[in-house]
C-alpha cells in the first residue's frame, strides 16, 4: 500500500525559530511536493523535486527552503519562522500524474 | 495566471440526498483533472484522475464527468451518507508538468 509519512502532525514553534518538516514515501517515487493550505485558499506549492538533490520553486516559496538528498526524504525548511507561516503543510509525491498526500503538519508559529 | 474554482465553498444536507459539486478550470493545455476526497486528520485520498473529454467515472455511490471544451467537471454524491461528509478538492494539470493546480475545495457536511 502507497504510503507517505510527515514527521509531526502538531508542531509549536516560536518566531524566530529554524523549523524541519519531513517527509518520506516508500513508493520509489521520483517526484515530490511540499504545498499549505490556508483557509479559503486552497493548497498552494511551496517546492517541489524532481529527482535527487533538484529542486523547483513553486508558487510561494518564500521564507522557505527544501532538502533532497535521498529519494525518498523531503524536507521543508523554514529558516526563521514568522506567525505568517502559521499553516497546514502537506507534502505528496508521485511517479508520474498521480501525487499520493501525507496526512498533513499543522505548524503554529507563536 | 492558471485559476480552479470550486462551487460551493461549503454544503449542507440530509442523509439520503443526493448532492453535486462543480470544479472550474482553463480549458487551454488541459492535460488532467483529479478529484479527492479530504476527511478530517486523515491524507487527501485520490477519487478520479479523468483525461478525455466527456469522461465519466464512478466509485460506489459517487460520480464525476468531465467538459474539457468549456473548462468544468461536476461531482455527484447519490444518497448522501454522513461519512461522506470531507472536503472535496480539484486539481488540474496542464500538458508537461507535473505540478497540480488545487482549486479551494467545496467543504460537505451530511446530516443525520
Amino acid at each position: 500500500d502507497v504510503k507517505v509519512t510527515q514527521s509531526s502532525r502538531y508542531l509549536v514553534k516560536r518566531t524566530g525559530e529554524k523549523v524541519f518538516l519531513e517527509c518520506v514515501q516508500d513508493m520509489d517515487h521520483e517526484n515530490m511536493f511540499w504545498y499549505r493550505q490556508d483557509p479559503g485558499l486552497g493548497l498552494r506549492l511551496i517546492y517541489f523535486s524532481y529527482d535527487v538533490k533538484m529542486k523547483e520553486k513553486g508558487d510561494i516559496p518564500e521564507g522557505y527552503s527544501v532538502s533532497r538528498e535521498k529519494k525518498e526524504r523531503f524536507s521543508l525548511i523554514l529558516e526563521s519562522a514568522s506567525t505568517n507561516q502559521t499553516s497546514m503543510y502537506l507534502c505528496a509525491s508521485s511517479l508520474r500524474y498521480e501525487q499520493y498526500f501525507g496526512p498533513g503538519t499543522r505548524l503554529t508559529v507563536t | 495566471i492558471l485559476n480552479v474554482e470550486q462551487s460551493p465553498q461549503s454544503l449542507h444536507v440530509q442523509e439520503g440526498d443526493s448532492t453535486n459539486f462543480t470544479c472550474s478550470f482553463p480549458s487551454s493545455n488541459f492535460y488532467a483533472l483529479h478529484w479527492y476526497r479530504w476527511e478530517t486528520a486523515k491524507s487527501p485520498e485520490a477519487l478520479f484522475v479523468m483525461t478525455l473529454n466527456g469522461d465519466e467515472k464512478k466509485k460506489g455511490r459517487i460520480s464525476a464527468t468531465l467538459n474539457t471544451k468549456e473548462g468544468y467537471s461536476h461531482l455527484y454524491i447519490k444518497g448522501s451518507q454522513p461519512e461522506d461528509s470531507a472536503t472535496y478538492l480539484c486539481a488540474f494539470t496542464t500538458s508537461g508538468t507535473y505540478k497540480y493546480i488545487f482549486g479551494t475545495g467545496t467543504r460537505l457536511k451530511v446530516l443525520a
